[in-house]
């Protein structure tokens, strides 16, 4: 079955705890990318990546970082996770020259 | 700011209802796309429209791409509960590596 998963799919730390949230595709798709959910602002993109080891800001990239080493993984790294980057969490990905993103179920962070 | 505006935020209608739900920006889009959302879950995509004035159809559910490429609009003809979801517009620019999203509309149906 076609899918992108993600893990944790929530997660309850603390400040300053480092922490990774993966993401895996099975669809060979080039075209990979993390965005954040939050109440009255949508999805809002934090990083893309078009293939192995190219990545690329987003809109709101602050406080994360990522890494592209294999086609199918796009891990979320947050360094010092903040109380401001408890969230909704969603890796998608897609063809390069397509259009259709394919999302994981998300992964619900909290930090405290 | 959104780059995205989607209205109404929020909409709960009765079942067999017909509804609008708009999507506005002042940016020309290479691609627009409708997403739907349930809980718990990643949005899956509905429709994408790419030419100004398009017009398509998915059953009960009718979407329009402005002639100028800046705006959209979903109407739901004879709404059900089973179109109960989170209705996500999504914005292409630059070949679609810049993928920008609206708020939201969140709709009920009730029976």
């Amino acid at each position: 079955e076609a899918q992108v998963t993600q893990n944790p799919r929530y997660l309850i730390t603390v400040t300053g705890k480092k922490l990774t949230v993966t993401c895996s595709q099975n669809m060979n798709h080039e075209y990979m990318s993390w965005y954040r959910q939050d109440p009255g602002l949508g999805l809002r993109q934090i990083y893309y990546s078009m293939n192995v080891e190219v990545t690329d800001k987003g809109d709101v990239p602050e406080g994360y970082k990522v890494s592209r080493k294999e086609k199918r993984n796009f891990p979320l790294i947050l360094e010092s996770p903040s109380p401001n980057q408890t969230s909704l969490y969603f890796c998608a990905s897609r063809i390069l020259q397509g259009t259709e993103l394919f999302f994981g179920e998300g992964s619900r962070l909290t930090v405290l | 700011t959104q780059l995205l505006e989607q209205s109404p935020q929020f909409l709960s209608i009765q079942e067999g209802e017909n509804l609008t739900v708009y999507c506005n920006s002042s940016s020309v889009f290479s691609s627009l796309q409708w997403y739907r959302q349930e809980p718990g879950e990643g949005p899956v995509l509905l429709v994408t429209v790419v030419t100004g004035g398009e017009v398509k159809k998915l059953k009960r559910l009718t979407f329009q791409f402005g002639d100028a490429r800046k705006d959209s609009s979903l109407h739901i003809t004879a709404a059900q509960p089973g179109d109960t979801g989170l209705y996500l517009c999504a914005g292409g620019r630059y070949n679609n590596n810049d993928m920008r999203f609206g708020a939201g509309t969140r709709l009920t149906v009730k029976p």
